[in-house]
């Protein structure tokens, strides 16, 4: 059975930083591209990074709202994904997926910027 | 980069109805568009991928279509379950989401 199991959200103040995990099972990590999506409370689905296999050369990408402040990385030793987040600001608050396109999505961890 | 206008943002139908959702992509996309279905406090359901192939486990009456630009899912006899909000997802240059519609019930 494939999962995806997010973890590392809470609360954190305005500049602060948090690292989210996701740790996936049921299928072969190392093959497959990894994406974050987040949804702010009562809006749409928002991608925000994205990692290649390594096979693919392991390139990240980024939107445009993230870019410079978030890092996305993995793990593939651990099947587990990561996302730094460094500068967190209030419009950062959000559930937070980790997805795979063939694989599915996790079920979110939800981040908190507030003072 | 790739921008995907959904309409409508919502909709409201019967048990029973007809019900069609289009997505536009500001560019060629040819059939690298999937359609996602998500109930409320839920991780989000692949439903359609390639434009236009079914999901393993999902009921046919869903049904996609489309590609290049113009893309639409169809649900031809709505059910009470399906009331939900539904998103595209381009995934021909990176991610981009469509706007989402909200099916509520008439």
């Amino acid at each position: 059975e494939v999962q995806l199991v997010e973890s590392g959200g809470g609360l954190v103040q305005p500049g602060g930083s948090l690292t989210l995990s996701c740790a996936a099972s049921g299928f072969t990590f190392s093959k497959a591209y990894m994406s974050w999506v987040r949804q702010a409370p009562g809006k749409g689905l928002e991608w925000i990074a994205r990692v290649k296999s390594r096979a693919d050369g392991g390139t990240t990408d980024y939107a445009a709202p993230v870019k410079g402040r978030f890092t996305i990385s993995r793990d593939d030793s651990k099947n587990t994904l990561f996302l730094h987040m460094n500068s967190l600001k209030t419009e950062d608050t959000a559930l937070y997926y980790c997805a795979s396109r063939n694989w599915g999505w996790g079920q979110g961890t939800l981040v908190t910027v507030s003072s | 980069d790739i921008q995907m206008t959904q309409s409508p943002s919502s909709l409201s139908a019967s048990v029973g109805d007809r019900v069609s959702i289009t997505c536009r992509a500001s560019q060629d996309i040819r059939n690298d568009l999937g359609w996602y279905q998500q109930k409320s406090g839920k991780a989000p359901k692949r439903l359609i991928y390639a434009a236009s192939s079914l999901q393993s486990g999902v009921p046919s009456r869903f049904s996609g279509s489309g590609s290049g630009t113009e893309f639409t899912l169809t649900i031809s006899s709505l059910q009470p379950e399906d009331f939900a909000t539904y998103y595209c997802l381009q995934h021909n240059t990176l991610w981009t989401f469509g706007q989402g519609t909200k099916v509520e019930i008439k």
